[in-house]
């Protein structure tokens, strides 16, 4: 089973509306993180925002939030207010316990694509 | 210059080649990776390196050889690649290696490699 799902391979958004990009994860570890990633065109992966497992509020960063579900094991990043730079790829990424070290594990990624 | 960066930014190279790619990172961190992004495929991770010395190999295959001379600096020298090697090689940086949900990994712009 795959530990890190995006259902949307690629979203098209008016520029200006806010964006809800998909990440739901499997672990029965209870301490993990969950990371997400921008990548545009020219490559870098950007690191936009995280959430610790045990932490009680949703991580805000700017315009990035992430809309954090435990039960649902459900990490959405919510982007308000989209701008053309925008545009990217966004990956979700959880660490978790693997024997004695923590392991990244990332998801497919979405393409978002902000329409003027 | 700041953050993670790597040369070339593309390479393109017959199969009996040796070239090498590079890695620099300025933020003081301790740990480096090498990271495998091929199309329509999650992120791979190739190397761990903490303070110089390799904590991971994810079954590499051996024309792929990293070198770490130092925390800031980290190599991956090629030879005799295959058409199926053509990807974009990132590397992250981080504080130390992984020993909490939380470290969070720092990427370079990447290297297009495209093999002939």
């Amino acid at each position: 089973a795959q530990k890190i799902t995006q259902t949307q391979p690629g979203m098209f958004v008016q520029e200006k509306e806010a964006v809800t990009l998909d990440c739901t994860y499997d672990t029965s570890d209870p301490s993990y993180g969950l990371f997400w990633y921008k990548q545009p065109s020219s490559g870098e992966m950007i690191f936009l925002i995280y959430q610790g497992s045990y932490d009680q509020q949703n991580a805000t960063e700017g315009r990035y939030s992430l809309n954090f579900q435990k039960a649902r094991k459900s990490a959405n990043l919510v982007i308000s207010a989209s701008q053309l730079g925008d545009s990217a790829m966004y990956f979700c990424a959880m660490r978790e316990k693997e024997d004695s070290n923590y392991q990244l594990i990332w998801g497919a990624g979405t393409k978002l694509i902000i329409k003027p | 210059e700041t953050g993670v960066t790597q040369t070339p930014r593309h390479l393109v190279m017959g199969m009996t080649n040796k070239k090498s790619l590079k890695c620099e990172q300025h933020l003081g961190h301790n740990a480096m990776y090498w990271y495998k992004q091929s199309a329509k495929k999650p992120l791979e991770l190739m190397f761990v390196y903490s303070l110089e010395e390799r904590v991971e190999n994810n079954s590499v295959p051996s024309r792929f050889s990293p070198e770490c001379p130092n925390s800031s600096h980290l190599f991956l020298h090629l030879h005799t690649l295959q058409p199926e090697d053509s990807a974009l090689y990132l590397c992250a940086s981080s504080q130390d290696i992984p020993g909490t949900a939380q470290e969070t990994q720092y990427f370079g712009p990447g290297t297009r490699l495209l093999v002939l």
